[in-house]
């Protein structure tokens, strides 16, 4: 089965502590995306990617940090300069040039 | 710049009732517009979209015609069932765009 798996399903960060949430997809597809999304409002975008070792800020890159070592997995790192993570991460795919994008099931993260 | 506003919810219907959630956009130039669905706990799904003007996107009973004159893109379904209770969100992007513009999302919660 293609797909998106986005894991752990639940996170928890200490305080001053960097977490790193995980992202893989078979589905061949170029482009990866991260988005937070906060409760009972729309979704924000954190940061893409349309290649390998190649990737953007979106409008709220503050805080997190990504690689693109492979064209299937995008991991995204939430670090101690972000002072209000929890949220729930949500990981997206799409073909490069084709509006479509698809989700991960999502990662909730919580502080301790 | 470019955006999407959607209908306040919650939005609560009795099972079969008709739905209908209001979507609006304001964007410069011709995008793309679609609906997605999030089940509780979930990540997003596809549930139908739209290329160009006077298309309709359809998709287990869910219907939605995209509009130029009127810059909308509503969300109908004729009988909505209890498995409907679910957040919706209405999106657009552009061809060959990195990023999609989600509106904030409408809970709807269908009661049997």
């Amino acid at each position: 089965d293609g797909g998106i798996t986005q894991s752990p399903k639940y996170l928890f960060r200490k305080e001053g502590q960097n977490v790193t949430l995980s992202c893989e997809q078979n589905l061949n597809h170029d482009a990866m995306y991260w988005y937070r999304q906060d409760p009972g409002q729309g979704l924000r975008l954190i940061y893409y990617s349309q290649i390998v070792n190649d990737f953007q800020k979106g409008d709220i890159a503050e805080g997190y940090s990504v690689s693109r070592e492979k064209k299937e997995s995008f991991p995204l790192t939430v670090t101690s300069a972000q002072k209000n993570p929890t949220a729930f991460y949500l990981c997206a795919s799409s073909v490069k040039g084709r509006e479509t994008q698809y989700f991960g099931p999502g990662t909730r993260l919580l502080v301790l | 710049g470019n955006s999407v506003t959607q209908m306040e919810g919650p939005v609560t219907l009795s099972e079969e009732a008709f739905l209908t959630i209001n979507c609006t956009y304001t964007a410069t130039g011709y995008p793309s517009l679609f609906w997605y669905v999030q089940y509780p706990g979930e990540g997003l799904q596809l549930l139908l979209k739209a290329t160009k003007a006077d298309d309709k996107g359809s998709n287990k009973g869910f219907e939605a015609t995209y509009r130029k004159e009127t810059t909308s893109f509503h969300l109908e379904k004729g009988s909505v069932q209890v498995s409907d209770s679910a957040v919706y969100f209405c999106a657009l992007t552009f061809p060959y765009g990195q990023n999609f513009v989600f509106g904030p999302g409408t809970r709807l919660s269908v009661l049997p």
